[in-house]
């Protein structure tokens, strides 16, 4: 899948601190950052639609996301721990309403060491 | 709140046996939410497999089927014969839209196909 790209791919860190990348090319309106941990589902973290924050999960507030523009999605990780060990998906649909698809990312994997 | 249960993994089956792999849901945030099932195959991200947004309708993708069971809340996955590049890990998930939309997922199950 190239049409929704993510970057980097792999990630190693200590406490650092870094930004995860996601530019979709579909199109779409509506874009989400998923995490999944290891033997887990993957859980909604962020979701934006036309570039404006609609639904805010309970994470912790070391991540921050950043919408530029329609078709990007930033995730910022400061001080990371390890219990954020795992995949981040980006994701995007053509809006936030019922009855969407989401097309998902191949993922982002992040180990804290 | 919204959910999904399916079938715990891992699941080993032989090429050319038929496959079911359950998935029920329960929603409280809409009345007939959309069902999917998405997999992932490794080392890629989650694709969509199929989708059925009617209640009493079937889809299918890639000889894959799933009936959309209202009365049973229920959404199983069936092939009648499973190949090998079938070894993957895949989810039941709900279309939840409790002020926005999204995607519920199960716990996801793991089928390895030996040749």
């Amino acid at each position: 899948n190239t049409k929704i790209t993510q970057s980097p791919r792999y990630l190693i860190l200590g406490r650092a601190n870094k930004s995860l990348e996601c530019e979709q090319h579909l199109g779409h309106n509506a874009m989400y950052w998923y995490k999944q941990s290891a033997e887990k589902p993957p859980e909604l973290m962020f979701l934006y639609n036309l570039k404006q924050l609609i639904r805010n999960e309970t994470v912790p507030s070391r991540f921050i996301p950043e919408c530029p523009d329609s078709s990007k999605l930033l995730l910022h990780i400061s001080a990371v721990d390890p219990e954020d060990s795992a995949v981040y998906f980006c994701a995007s649909s053509p809006g936030r309403y019922s009855g969407n698809t989401l097309y998902f990312g191949e993922g982002s994997r992040l180990i804290v060491v | 709140g919204d959910s999904v249960t399916q079938t715990e993994g891992p699941v080993t089956v032989s090429e050319s046996e038929s496959l079911i792999i359950n998935c029920t849901y329960s929603a409280t945030s809409i009345a007939y939410p959309n069902l999917f099932w998405y997999v992932r195959y490794p080392g890629e991200g989650l694709q969509l497999l199929l989708k059925v947004i009617t209640a009493g309708q079937k889809g299918s993708s890639r000889g894959f089927e799933a009936t959309y069971n209202k009365e049973t809340t229920s959404f199983h996955l069936q092939k009648a014969s499973v190949q090998e590049s079938d070894s993957a890990v895949y989810y039941c998930a709900l279309g939840a839209s409790s002020g926005s939309w999204q995607l519920i997922f199960g716990s996801g199950t793991q089928l390895t196909v030996m040749p």
